[in-house]
């Protein structure tokens, strides 16, 4: 089975612009979620999708949306990018096996906001 | 947010050595998951150890799990140079479709 892809794996934007990126889960995952990961904050959790609906957010500001697919591939969408932005994007997708929840990540994009 | 902490924040051994990273969570658990990180590049799952488990094996990974103290460590035993990463406990509560992150901790496996 193909593994999480998630396009580009960089990206360079100037401040003030917007961005979107891209998520493949892998095959049969219907769970889609989105981590920002900075050397200040570590891992902080955006958002997740499930069957193309929001299912959970993190406390990011309204400049972060998503959306989900109905092939379960997503796209998370910066707005009015700021230099604060810049940061690697991790990509999950999940799936229950025996009743435990499991979620395999993509490489990441790597945001660098000029 | 984070919901869980882990030391030590960095490791430094030599190959061969054992490596022993320790990860706590604040709240009740159904499942507790270990993902490594190679610098810069995505999380790669290495072991879940469910809540009624106290411990687990795979390879010469060993996982243990204290739920009364809320906290899990991972040994990795006979460490090599390519092991060097950093290394981040998840904790997934019964409403199970929220991962909390550790702070991770970065090993370097010395030559």
């Amino acid at each position: 089975k193909a593994g999480v892809t998630q396009t580009p794996r960089y990206l360079i934007k100037t401040r003030g612009q917007q961005v979107t990126l891209s998520c493949s889960p892998i095959s049969g995952h219907r769970s889609v979620s989105w981590y920002q990961q900075t050397p200040g904050q570590g891992l902080q959790f955006l958002f997740e999708y499930f069957s193309e609906t929001q299912r959970n957010k993190g406390n990011f500001p309204g400049r972060f949306s998503g959306r989900q697919f109905s092939n379960s591939r997503s796209e998370m969408n910066v707005s009015t990018l700021e230099l604060g932005d810049s940061a690697l994007y991790l990509c999950a997708s999940s799936t229950t096996r025996q009743g435990q929840y499991e979620q395999y990540f993509g490489p990441g994009t790597r945001l660098t906001v000029t | 947010s984070q919901q869980g902490e882990e030391d030590p924040q960095a490791l430094s051994i030599q190959e061969g050595e054992n490596a022993t990273m320790n990860c706590s969570y604040k709240t009740s658990i159904n499942n507790l998951q270990w993902y490594r990180q190679n610098s810069g590049r995505g999380l790669v799952h290495l072991i879940l150890i469910r809540s009624n488990e106290r411990e687990k094996h795979s390879g010469r990974l060993r996982v243990t799990l204290d739920t009364s103290k809320k906290s899990s460590s991972l040994l990795i035993t006979a460490s090599r140079a390519a092991d060097t990463a950093s290394y981040f406990c998840a904790s997934t509560q019964y409403n199970f479709n929220k991962f909390y992150f550790g702070s991770g901790t970065k090993l370097n496996v010395k030559p």
